[in-house]
């Protein structure tokens, strides 16, 4: 398996575009998380789905941030407009329920996007 | 919400020194203790994931035990190399929202030869 994959690596902007940022989890992954991190407050969790549906998105910054999962293999993170105060690297991970009952066991985490809006 | 802390910020040490670092969490409603190692440039990789009070988790040279009930985890490296450089987050999560997990800052740990 390739792993969780994101596009694009690196993302550079003006204030007032959209963003999108991409995320593939892993196959037969139930859970997907977006996550950014930031110097002032390290990894925050923005939004996670299970099985496709957002079930906790109390993270999302702001109206500007949106996050869609259409499918099982494909996530979507939509900032729009942007600002400066959004450049950080985005992390999107994925995981399971393991069969001993666990909610979910370890994260696997992508690559991530650096983003910079200017 | 709960609130997660690690120390030291960061440590450094040489070749063949031994270490720990702490990392406390709110011990009410505990779920699940997560340890991630961040090399620079790298995405965070999962080191253990421990539910139990008194669980301990070894994986080569690095161990970590968890108190649920004082709210700490320790992680321990044993015979530290250089390629133990890297930043360690601990996260926890609650049974009220159990997939929700609260990372910490991290510790950045230098080895040196």
């Amino acid at each position: 398996d390739a792993g969780v994959i994101q596009s694009p690596r690196h993302e550079v902007t003006e204030m007032g575009q959209e963003v999108t940022l991409r995320c593939k989890p892993i196959s037969g992954h139930d859970y997907l998380f977006w996550y950014r991190q930031t110097m002032m407050r390290g990894l925050e969790l923005l939004i996670y789905f299970n099985n496709n549906v957002p079930i906790d998105d109390s993270g999302m910054p702001e109206d500007r941030f949106s996050a869609k999962m259409p499918n099982a293999s494909f996530s979507t993170l939509k900032i729009q407009p942007s600002e400066p105060r959004d450049s950080a690297v985005y992390f999107c991970a994925s995981s399971f329920v393991s069969p001993w009952g666990v909610v979910y066991e370890k994260l696997f985490f992508g690559s991530g996007t650096q983003l910079s809006v200017l | 919400i709960l609130n997660v802390e690690q120390s030291p910020q960061s440590l450094h040490v040489q070749e063949g020194d031994s270490t720990n670092f702490t990392c406390s969490f709110p011990s009410s409603n505990f779920y699940a203790l997560h340890w991630y190692r961040w090399e620079t440039a790298k995405s965070p990789e999962a080191l253990f994931v421990m539910t139990l009070n008194g669980d301990e988790k070894k994986k080569g040279r690095i161990s970590a035990t968890l108190n649920t009930k004082e709210g700490y985890s320790y992680l321990y490296i044993k015979g530290s190399q250089p390629e133990d450089s890297a930043t360690y987050l601990c996260a926890s999560s609650n049974t009220g929202t159990a997939s929700k997990l609260t990372f910490g800052t991290g510790t950045r740990l230098q080895v040196t030869l």
